[in-house]
């Protein structure tokens, strides 16, 4: 069965500081894998996708994901963290054409002055 | 673009009571979903329609509920009747589904649904 592992639940970064945000995956075919933000009270946003190509892959508000098949793993990271970024990120799986997505349970992202 | 659009934005009922939930997708988008978001279970896809026709709902937790999309600029989610653990954050999300793999989902702020 597929699912995603995203095994922190909070994590606290001060302003500046680099981000690392862990996520796990078991898939059966070829996953297509996806970062969403979420801030509060509103919907999600794509930060990234990956499914094919060069296993690092760039995205919107300076993250970045790499793949790695082998850890079986999607971590995001972002070198220098803004208060802004403060908000919930989800990772997700899912098939070629991204219809059936399962989501990770999310990591919420707090930044420290 | 006014990207998805789902009203209300909060609902508060009693149990018992019928609760429909309404989602108009981005225009010209063919394909439309409709999670669910509770702090024990996530983010969970409960339907998902392509151009207007249900292709998998076998993410509803049950009979009670139902969705609907009855042409391609509107979906509802009902439930009938509704219970307290029905409370959740109720997501609608659409796509153009093509034949090539950038078939992102876009999302809409959510329905905070509360069963009392």
């Amino acid at each position: 069965a597929q699912s995603v592992t995203q095994p922190d639940i909070h994590i606290t970064v001060s302003e500046g500081a680099s981000l690392e945000l862990r996520c796990n995956y078991s898939y059966g075919a070829t996953p297509y894998l996806f970062w969403y933000v979420q801030s509060p009270g509103q919907g999600l946003q794509l930060l990234l996708k990956y499914f094919s190509g060069d296993t690092l892959v760039q995205g919107i508000k300076g993250f970045e994901a790499e793949f790695k098949r082998s850890q079986s793993s999607f971590n995001l990271r972002k070198p220098s963290v803004h208060w802004s970024d403060a908000a919930e990120y989800f990772c997700a799986v899912g098939p070629r054409g991204f219809q059936k997505l399962v989501f990770g349970t999310g990591t919420r992202l707090l930044v420290s002055p | 673009d006014a990207g998805v659009i789902q009203s209300p934005r909060h609902e508060v009922t009693e149990m018992g009571q019928e609760v429909t939930l309404r989602c108009k997708p981005i225009s010209g988008h063919n394909s439309l979903f409709w999670y669910r978001q509770t702090m024990m279970r996530g983010l969970e896809l409960l339907i998902y329609f392509n151009n207007n026709v249900p292709i998998d709902d076998s993410g509803m937790p049950e009979d009670r509920f139902s969705a609907k999309m009855p042409n391609a600029s509107f979906s509802t989610l009902k439930i009938q009747p509704s219970e307290p653990r029905d409370s959740a954050v109720y997501f609608c999300a659409s796509s153009l589904t093509s034949g090539n793999d950038d078939n992102e989902q876009f999302f809409g702020p959510g329905t905070r649904l509360t069963v009392l």
